[in-house]
């Protein structure tokens, strides 16, 4: 079985400052991991994803997330934090061999806030 | 192709009232998960159809639920006799499983219900 660990239920930064949330997982076999952002009374939306290849991965809206196997971590950064950039993150992980079946494991999400 | 579709966006209904949400996903997708957001939680796994087959459900779909995919098309999650700790987020998600790539996941905007 899988989980995410998602440390820091609130981070708060200010604008132009660096986002860093933090996303630890555990799985048996290769993951796949994502990072999903929500903002109030809507869906996920994807922001990157680590399926294979280059363990760093950049996705929309200037993030990027590191996989770091040694370590069971895929935090999430992005260099400058804008007023848009406050909502909810979601990191999750995915193991697609028949017993998981393509599920999504979700952390329980970090709140970002970003002050003026 | 407008992405996966959820009706009704929003649902408020009074204890012991039955609910019905329906999910439409991407065109030709034969996978369909169902998962169920909590406030301050990240969505959890309810179900998911390979085409018309319900495959897995999870020991938090109470006898109170019920999933279906009739035709391996669009969806329905049926709540009866609702609670109030049935108020949630309930998201779709579909994919094209191909075995041997990655599968991209799409999720909804999601049906917010609030029991009362």
């Amino acid at each position: 079985a899988q989980s995410v660990t998602q440390l820091g239920s609130h981070v708060s930064v200010s604008e132009g400052a660096l986002v860093l949330l933090r996303c630890n997982y555990s799985s048996s076999v290769p993951p796949y991991l994502f990072w999903y952002v929500q903002y109030p009374n809507q869906g996920l939306q994807l922001l990157l994803k680590y399926t294979t290849g280059a363990t760093l991965v950049k996705g929309i809206n200037g993030f990027e997330a590191e996989f770091k196997k040694s370590e069971t971590s895929f935090h999430l950064t992005k260099p400058s934090a804008h007023m848009s950039d406050a909502a909810e993150y979601f990191c999750a992980v995915r193991v697609d061999h028949n017993t998981n079946a393509g599920k999504s494991t979700f952390g329980d999400g970090t709140t970002l806030t970003v002050k003026p | 192709d407008t992405g996966v579709s959820q009706d009704p966006r929003h649902k408020i209904t009074k204890r012991g009232q039955n609910v019905t949400f329906r999910c439409d996903p991407i065109s030709e997708h034969n996978r369909l998960y169902w998962y169920r957001q909590t406030l301050g939680q990240g969505p959890e796994f309810l179900t998911y159809f390979q085409n018309e087959a319900q495959l897995e459900k999870s020991r938090l779909l109470s006898d109170r639920f019920s999933a279906e995919r009739p035709k391996g098309s669009f969806s329905t999650l049926e709540i009866q006799r609702t609670e109030q700790g049935d108020s949630a987020m309930y998201l779709c998600a579909s994919s094209l499983v191909r075995l041997t790539s990655y599968n991209e996941q799409f999720f909804g905007p999601g049906t917010r219900l609030t029991v009362l």
